[in-house]
């Protein structure tokens, strides 16, 4: 299967500062990858996917091939950005498996 | 439009005890999962299908069962809960081609086994 490794279980950042959830991809081919987003009590939604290239929410994320890496980032971040990060690659050939991420929590303090 | 509707959204179990958790989807689509989310541990997939009919396996199957008899719903058992199955459960499903990797969810069941 395709696998995603978001190296940070927690970050905490303050409002309007930067913030950069990592996330690292380790398979071949050509990837396309995901971010999914789990507000407090609420269910898990796709964030943005990086064909589309688009921003949400203010979030970007760039996909880096020589870095391996799909990082999502945001200028100065709000406090309702808290929530649960998932990086996903894409569903793994004729398998049809969709691996997330372990996650990470982002905390904004006020 | 429903989406992914989950059923129940909660439940306590003894160790031992059987249960089923339903989800049902009114998107037509073709693929539908079942994942567990544990602090620490994020989602990891139990069993997928990729239509009606036909399940298979994911990263953690073991001691769950699931049947896809509807396109619409996708059941996931649990024949004899253990504590290690206390969690908490998502339903997702998605659509073919392009669609296939945007997963829509539904929103959780809490599974506690005592």
């Amino acid at each position: 299967a395709q696998r995603v490794t978001q190296p940070e279980k927690l970050l905490s950042v303050f409002k309007g500062a930067p913030v950069e959830l990592k996330c690292n991809y380790s398979y071949s081919g050509s990837p396309e990858l995901f971010w999914y987003v789990q507000y407090s009590r609420q269910r898990l939604q796709l964030l943005l996917r990086h064909i589309s290239r688009e921003s949400i929410k203010g979030f970007t994320a760039d996909l880096n091939k020589g870095e391996t890496s799909f990082h999502l980032k945001k200028p100065f971040a709000q406090e309702e950005d808290s929530a649960m990060y998932y990086c996903a690659p894409p569903l793994s050939g004729s398998a049809r498996q969709l691996t997330f991420g372990s996650g990470t929590q982002l905390t904004v303090l006020p | 439009n429903a989406g992914v509707t989950q059923t129940p959204k909660f439940r306590v179990l003894k160790t031992g005890q059987s249960m089923t958790l339903l989800c049902a989807q009114d998107m037509n689509h073709e693929y539908m999962y079942w994942y567990r989310q544990d602090p620490g541990m994020g989602l990891r997939l139990i069993h997928y299908s990729v239509g009606e009919g036909t399940t298979a396996k994911g990263e953690v199957p073991d001691g769950y069962n699931v049947s896809r008899l509807k396109k619409q719903n996708f059941l996931l058992g649990l024949e004899s809960a253990a504590p290690s199955q206390t969690s908490v459960y998502f339903c997702a499903s998605s659509d073919r081609g392009s669609g296939a990797n945007v997963l829509t969810f539904g929103a959780g069941s809490r599974l506690t086994v005592l």
